[in-house]
């Protein structure tokens, strides 16, 4: 597609369960980023991706998380005994080279509530 | 370590106001600073970026001046509109890695 996708834009889940959260990056895009925004807050990075050289994971909070990417294609991020804490706004973002003065383009996001 | 601090919101301005948001960083070397904005209901996308001090970055009406004497990248805007309301997220890159120091974002409400 000509933009970066999320599915689903909107997932209401309650507390203990898992979800799974997709990103299709602009084709050709060799990197891929994850983030979280609260609420009212910045930007919150959670992974990186680039090419099929090992994920920076630094960002992921706790080993509930995990994120999965396939080549240079799509990326789901799961959370695994959600928390009502986990609520917020999960974007994704893709460059061409994973360099960080390239442009970042997002997808719309996925709004998360944890009931 | 590396940081960006922005302006409190709201902002809330009349329409064919002059618009100034605040953005200050804090930063070893020469970084490349960036806005991005968050339109209601859409993906954060690229407004304008400078490279190196006294560059100015432009887009749509709006200018940011890259000041290192002061560690500013202040986005200004002459005459505002209520399409303007959005987030706006001033950030940097020390060019060490391949990620963006992000500021908390300045919610921008225009009233006609």
């Amino acid at each position: 597609g000509a933009g970066v996708s999320q599915s689903p834009s909107n997932k209401v889940t309650e507390k203990g369960k898992d979800v799974e959260l997709r990103c299709d990056p602009i084709s050709g895009h060799t990197a891929l980023y994850w983030y979280r925004q609260r609420l009212g807050q910045g930007l919150e990075f959670l992974i990186y991706f680039q090419g099929n050289s090992a994920p920076d994971k630094s960002g992921l909070p706790s080993d509930r998380f995990s994120a999965e990417r396939t080549g240079e294609s799509v990326s789901t991020l799961t959370i695994q005994r959600t928390q009502q804490e986990d609520s917020a706004v999960y974007l994704c973002a893709s460059t061409r080279a994973g360099i960080s003065t390239d442009t970042q383009y997002f997808g719309p996001g996925t709004r998360l509530t944890v009931l | 370590g590396d940081s960006v601090t922005q302006m409190e919101g709201p902002v809330t301005l009349s329409e064919e106001a002059f618009l100034t948001i605040n953005c200050t960083y804090t930063a070893t070397g020469y970084p490349s600073l960036f806005w991005y904005v968050q339109y209601p209901g859409e993906g954060l996308q690229l407004l304008l970026k400078a490279t190196k001090a006294d560059d100015k970055g432009s887009n749509k009406g709006f200018e940011a001046t890259y000041r290192k004497e002061t560690t500013s990248f202040h986005l200004e805007k002459g005459s505002v509109q209520v399409s303007d309301s959005a987030v706006y997220f001033c950030a940097l890159s020390d060019h060490s890695n391949y990620q963006l120091i992000w500021g908390a974002g300045t919610k921008l409400i225009i009233k006609p």
